[in-house]
C-alpha cells in the first residue's frame, strides 16, 4: 500500500543546533512530496515541495529536504534551530492525486 | 483574498445531532477537499472535489456528505454526530485537478466535540 511513514513522533533539539525529521514514502514510483508545518492552533503552511526538478529542495525559513530515490527518503533539515521552529511537521505525498499525510512529527527546541 | 475559510472555528455537539462545516475559497481553485487531524494520525482525507458538481470519497468518508454546487464553497455535513467524529476539521484548496504537484491550501480548521 502506498503510505507516509515519519520516524519519530517527537523531536527535541537544542537552540542553535541541528534539525533532522525523517520521512520515508513506500510506492513503486517516486510520488510528489511534501513538507508542511503547523504551529499551535493554526492550519497547515507549505514548507516546500519535490516535483523531480532537483533533488535538493529548498524551502522557507531556511528548511531544506533532499529527495534519494534509493532510500525511498526524503528527510527535512535545517542547519541552526530557532525557538520559533517549534512546531508540528507533516510529510505528505501524492498517491492517485490525493495528498496522504504521514503522522506527524512535534519539534521541540530547548533554550 | 480571504484564502480559505472555516466556520465556526469551534463547535460542540450532542450525539446524534447534524451540522454542517462551512468551507469557503476565493481563489478560483477546481480541487477542494476536507480532512480530519486525530493525535498520532496525521491528516485523512475525508471526501474531496475535482470541481463545481462532482465529489469523491476519501480515505474516512463515514458518517459524512459533501456537495460543491459552486467552485468556492464545499460545505461538509455530519448526518448523526459520533464521539468518533470528536477531531479538528480542515479544508484545503488547489488550484488544478489532475496536476499532483500542486500545493494544497489550508483554512484554519474547526474544532468539533461531540458529547
Amino acid at each position: 500500500a502506498q503510505s507516509v511513514t515519519q520516524l519519530g513522533s517527537h523531536v527535541s533539539v537544542s537552540e542553535g543546533a541541528l534539525v533532522l525529521l525523517r520521512c520515508n514514502y513506500s510506492s513503486s514510483v517516486p510520488p510528489y512530496l511534501f513538507w508542511y508545518v503547523q504551529y499551535p492552533n493554526q492550519g497547515l503552511q507549505l514548507l516546500l515541495k519535490y516535483t523531480s526538478a532537483a533533488t535538493l529542495v529548498k524551502g522557507i525559513n531556511g528548511f531544506e529536504a533532499e529527495f534519494k530515490k534509493s532510500e525511498t527518503s526524503f528527510h527535512l533539515t535545517k542547519p541552526s534551530a530557532h525557538m520559533s521552529d517549534a512546531a508540528e511537521y507533516f510529510c505528505a505525498a501524492t498517491f492517485n492525486n490525493k495528498l496522504v499525510f504521514g503522522a506527524g512529527t512535534i519539534l521541540r527546541v530547548k533554550s | 483574498n480571504a484564502g480559505v475559510t472555516q466556520t465556526p472555528k469551534f463547535q460542540v455537539l450532542k450525539t446524534g445531532q447534524s451540522m454542517t462545516l462551512q468551507c469557503a475559497q476565493d481563489m478560483n481553485h477546481e480541487y477542494m477537499s476536507w480532512y480530519r487531524q486525530d493525535p498520532g494520525m496525521g491528516l485523512r482525507l475525508i471526501h474531496y472535489s475535482v470541481g463545481a458538481g462532482i465529489t469523491d470519497q476519501g480515505e474516512v468518508p463515514n458518517g459524512y456528505n459533501v456537495s460543491r454546487s459552486t467552485t468556492e464553497d464545499f460545505p461538509l455535513r455530519l448526518l448523526s454526530a459520533a464521539p468518533s467524529q470528536t477531531s479538528v476539521y480542515f479544508c484545503a484548496s488547489s488550484p488544478h485537478q489532475g496536476r499532483p504537484n500542486n500545493e494544497q491550501f489550508f483554512g484554519p480548521g474547526t474544532r468539533l466535540t461531540v458529547l
